[in-house]
C-alpha cells in the first residue's frame, strides 16, 4: 500500500517567514495530493490541492510543488503570520473514482512567533 | 462545513461499555470514512464505505464496528474490545473514494 512520509514534525518560524513542509510518497501511480489545515480543536480543512498532470499551483501565500520522478511534493507559505498556526497534513491518492483510500503523513505542527 | 455534523462533542465511556458515535452528512456523497487522531499519530483510517450496505475495515479497525444502512448516516461503535478507546474520532465524506474529503468537526471520547 501508499506510504507517506511528512517532515519537520514541527516548524517554528518568525511571523513574515516562509515555511516549507515536505512529503514523500511510495506508490507511483498516485495522482492526487491534498493538504489540510487544522487549528487546535478543529476538524481538518483542505487548504490546497494538485493533481499529477501539474508540477506547481498557487493560491496567495500558499503554494504546493509536484515531483513525480522524486515522489515528493511540498507546501510553501510565504509571509506567515500568527493564524497560519496550526497542523497541517499531507495526502496522497488516486482520484477520481477507483478505491483507493487517501494515504495521511502524520502531520506538521506549524508555529508562527509574532 | 455544516454539511457533515458529529454528535456528542464530547463522550465518556465506562469500562465494559459500548459506546456509538453519530456522523451524518447531507452533501449526497457517496463514500464515507472514520479516523482516528491521537497526538503525534496524524489520521489513521478505522472504516470507510464506499456505498450504502458495504464498508470495509481501515488500518486499525479492531475494536470497532460500523453500519451504512442509509447514505446520510455512518455511526461508528466503539466496543469494549477496544482497550485504548480515548482519542479524537473524526468523520470524513467525499464524493468518490479518494477525491477531496469534507471532516465533521470530531468526537472526543474520554474513559471514566
Amino acid at each position: 500500500g501508499e506510504n507517506v512520509e511528512q517532515h519537520p514534525s514541527t516548524l517554528s518560524v518568525q511571523e513574515g517567514d516562509s515555511a516549507v513542509i515536505k512529503c514523500t510518497y511510495s506508490d507511483s501511480a498516485s495522482n492526487y495530493f491534498p493538504w489540510y489545515k487544522q487549528e487546535l480543536g478543529k476538524r481538518p480543512q483542505l487548504i490546497i490541492d494538485i493533481r499529477s498532470n501539474v508540477g506547481e499551483k498557487k493560491d496567495q501565500r500558499i503554494a504546493v510543488t509536484l515531483n513525480k520522478t522524486a515522489k515528493h511534493f511540498s507546501l510553501h507559505i510565504t509571509e506567515t503570520q500568527p493564524e497560519d498556526s496550526a497542523v497541517y497534513f499531507c495526502a496522497a491518492s488516486k482520484a477520481p473514482g477507483g478505491s483507493y483510500i487517501p494515504t495521511f503523513g502524520r502531520g506538521t505542527s506549524l508555529i508562527v512567533h509574532p | 462545513d455544516g454539511g457533515i455534523t458529529q454528535s456528542p462533542k464530547y463522550l465518556f465511556r465506562k469500562e465494559g461499555q459500548n459506546v456509538t458515535l453519530s456522523c451524518e452528512q447531507n452533501l449526497n456523497h457517496d463514500a464515507m470514512y472514520w479516523y482516528r487522531q491521537d497526538p503525534g499519530q496524524g489520521l489513521r483510517l478505522i472504516y470507510y464505505s464506499q456505498i450504502v450496505n458495504d464498508f470495509q475495515k481501515g488500518d486499525i479497525a479492531e475494536g470497532y464496528s460500523v453500519s451504512r444502512e442509509k447514505k446520510e448516516s455512518f455511526p461508528l461503535t466503539v466496543t469494549s474490545a477496544q482497550k485504548n478507546p480515548t482519542a479524537f474520532y473524526l468523520c470524513a465524506s467525499s464524493p468518490q473514494s479518494g477525491q477531496t474529503q469534507y471532516f465533521g468537526p470530531g468526537t472526543r471520547l474520554l474513559v471514566l
